[in-house]
């Protein structure tokens, strides 16, 4: 069975700093890529980042470029999002999401149950 | 950025209903589009990819058509576990990007 799990959310003041993590089990992690997707309290989704199964290709949503910073670790079987200079506009749920795609995001066929992050003084 | 735009934004059925979404781009994304299901505290799950094609283990009840512009998720008989929001996405290039979704309730 696919498993994505997330962890590492939390409360943290603006300007603060956050690592979240996605651990993934039941398929082999390293054909895969990957996406953060963002969802704000009772709002829609937003797309976040991408890497891919490779790690050769990497993307940003324009709103986290040179603040987040996605990564995986394929003998760990995870992937991770290093969020800094967090805003209180980044207060969201983020949700871990498995992609076939192998240049750049297409589907999202798996997900996890999300995080949420809290950004506030 | 592609802006995904859908309607209704919410409806309310019955059951045995057939419903249909619509979501528009504001471009063409030739096929590059898919379907979501939500259903509250819980994360989306995936229903249909590149406009048609079924998920594994998704009902045959769910169904998706169109190309270009202009796309439509079809429910042919509404069934209580299929209360939910939906959303769209394209992934026609970057960035992907969602509709606000459409929420589907019972009458």
């Amino acid at each position: 069975e696919v498993q994505l799990v997330e962890s590492g959310g939390g409360l943290v003041k603006p300007g603060g700093s956050l690592r979240l993590s996605c651990a993934a089990s039941g398929f082999t992690f390293d054909t895969y890529g990957f996406n953060w997707v963002r969802q704000a309290p009772g709002k829609g989704l937003e797309w976040i980042s991408f890497v891919s199964a490779s790690n050769t290709y990497i993307y940003y949503a324009d709103s986290v470029k040179g603040r987040f910073t996605i990564s995986r670790d394929n003998t760990k079987k995870s992937v991770f999002l290093q969020m800094s200079s967090l805003r209180a506009e980044d207060t969201a749920i983020y949700l871990c999401a498995r992609d076939p795609g192998r240049l750049e995001p297409s589907y999202f066929d798996h997900w996890g149950q999300g995080v949420l992050v809290t950004v506030s003084s | 950025d592609i802006q995904m735009t859908q309607s209704p934004s919410s409806l309310s059925a019955s059951v045995g209903d057939r419903i249909t979404i619509t979501c528009q781009a504001s471009q063409d994304i030739a096929n590059y589009l898919n379907w979501y299901q939500q259903k509250p505290g819980k994360a989306p799950k995936l229903l249909i990819y590149d406009t048609y094609k079924l998920q594994t283990g998704v009902p045959s009840r769910f169904s998706g058509r169109g190309s270009g512009t202009e796309f439509t998720l079809t429910i042919s008989s509404l069934q209580p576990e299929d209360i939910a929001t939906y959303f769209c996405q394209h992934c026609d290039h970057l960035p992907p990007t969602f509709g606000q979704g459409t929420k589907v309730d019972f009458k």
